[in-house]
């Protein structure tokens, strides 16, 4: 594997489950993000972890958790999500947060919520 | 006030010809640009990144810094349909962890 990987590509899940997305770099960086990307919107930044670390919760709300085990690894755990968290969740890495570097973006995770 | 704006177009050429595209940002102390490409139903591709005022060139790609006046811009020569995607720019701070993006301006190049 090559780059960062997202699992799965696609999701559906109903207002009362609970899912967890996967986000793996592969790239020795120490930086990773969540960004949702909805339609006709601009990427929205929701988390940064730097060196496993969360450094940024962009308002997000408490029903997308992240994790961060370590450098190579990010999740986003979700549960109780509304209609409108349909989007497009990506993950991306880059060499740490400084903000000197460029990122890398996964495929992403289309999410549907029913 | 966004802080990274860009024209939505769409922007459209003919195939070989120079497309054009702006952005400009709000905040005097950025200091890394990037440009990235977004296929439909694609994650972004990272095409350039610039941190000094001028011109960086990259095979048909030259992105253009203009500190002074808050703009970058990207060109692409010898334009080809398969150059028909979204273009997103992005702008980031030294020491801050985010990366602010544009909407994104949607370019499509005819053949």
């Amino acid at each position: 594997e090559t780059g960062v990987t997202q699992t799965p590509r696609h999701l559906v899940m109903g207002m009362t489950n609970k899912k967890s997305l996967k986000c793996e770099q592969h790239l020795g960086h120490n930086a990773m993000y969540w960004y949702k990307q909805s339609a006709k919107k601009p990427l929205e930044l929701m988390f940064v972890y730097n060196f496993k670390e969360q450094t940024e919760n962009n308002s997000v709300p408490s029903r997308f958790s992240p994790e961060c085990p370590n450098s190579s690894h990010l999740f986003l755990h979700l549960h109780t999500l509304q209609p409108e968290d349909s989007a497009l969740y990506l993950c991306a890495s880059s060499q740490d947060a400084s903000g000197t570097g460029e990122q890398y973006f996964g495929p992403g995770t289309r999410l549907t919520v029913t | 006030q966004k802080e990274v704006e860009q024209n939505s177009g769409p922007l459209s050429v003919p195939e070989g010809a120079i497309a054009s595209l702006n952005c400009t940002y709000s905040d005097r102390g950025s200091q890394s640009f990037f440009w990235y490409r977004q296929y439909s139903g694609k994650s972004p591709e990272l095409i350039m990144f610039i941190y000094s005022n001028g011109d960086k060139e990259d095979g048909r790609f030259t992105a253009q810094l203009n500190k002074a006046s808050q703009y970058v811009s990207l060109l692409i020569r010898d334009s080809q349909p398969s150059d028909s995607a979204t273009y997103l720019c992005a702008v980031t701070k030294y020491n801050f962890n985010k990366f602010y993006f544009g909407s994104g301006t949607k370019l499509n190049v005819k053949p």
